[in-house]
């Protein structure tokens, strides 16, 4: 899995509660990115990350927000978690290079908001 | 909207036969279009990418055929083998921006049966 770690691997959670999900990457890569994945969507980007500390929004980021304070390490919270949210979520590095070309993901994050 | 589209949703093939996978985009700035191959509770790997100035690209029994007038690619997967049973994704990514995100389609189901 390209060096990417996430943790937890399953979470049950009630609505209303805030949750933390965590990528850990040993490759030192500048970009980062979270998705979900859901049946009869694909994979759709949430919020990504081009650096420490910078991070933009993704096509479905309402309810979520992310921070990343060091290269390796990139977080998506959820503040208050809703029963949509339940989900597959996968964070991915890119390849360096002057425009991020391959992708490698991680094993994933299956969230259950009960 | 979907940026990207793709059919069948699930494919049934036998082993020895061709398994073909299509996409459709509208998008004319998307400059890079990978192939995802995803098995049950793993996240998706890079299988193989095509660039807008070739037609074709082979890798062993996975050929990319891209038709950019048509705004059309495609996968084809020679041989089919029961091992090759397993989600697959095409994607985009709009060159113009420097993020290296990806648009997804809704992804293909694909069993090989002995």
């Amino acid at each position: 899995d390209a060096g990417i770690t996430q943790s937890p691997r399953h979470k049950v959670t009630e609505t209303g509660t805030p949750v933390t999900l965590r990528c850990h990457q040993t490759e030192n890569h500048r970009y980062m990115y979270w998705y979900r994945q859901d049946p009869g969507h694909g994979l759709r980007l949430i919020h990504y990350s081009y650096g420490v500390k910078d991070t933009d929004k993704g096509e479905v980021s309402d309810g979520y927000s992310v921070s990343r304070s060091k290269t390796e390490d990139f977080l998506l919270t959820l503040e208050s978690a809703t029963s949509s949210q339940t989900s597959v979520y996968f964070c991915a590095i890119s390849a360096p290079g002057r425009i991020p070309d391959e992708q490698y993901f991680g094993p994933g994050t299956r969230l259950t908001v009960t | 909207q979907q940026q990207v589209k793709q059919s069948p949703q699930s494919l049934i093939v036998q082993k020895g036969g061709i398994s073909i996978i299509n996409c459709a985009y509208e998008n004319t700035a998307f400059d890079y279009f990978p192939w995802y191959q995803q098995f049950p509770g793993k996240g998706p790997a890079l299988l193989i990418a095509i660039r807008p100035d070739v037609s074709e690209k082979k890798e062993g029994r996975f050929t990319i055929s891209f038709n950019k007038s048509a705004k059309q690619f495609s996968l084809h997967i020679m041989d089919s083998q029961p091992g090759d049973s397993a989600t697959y994704f095409c994607a985009a990514r709009e060159g113009s921006s420097n993020t290296g995100k990806l648009i997804f389609g809704q992804g293909t189901t694909l069993q090989v049966k002995p």
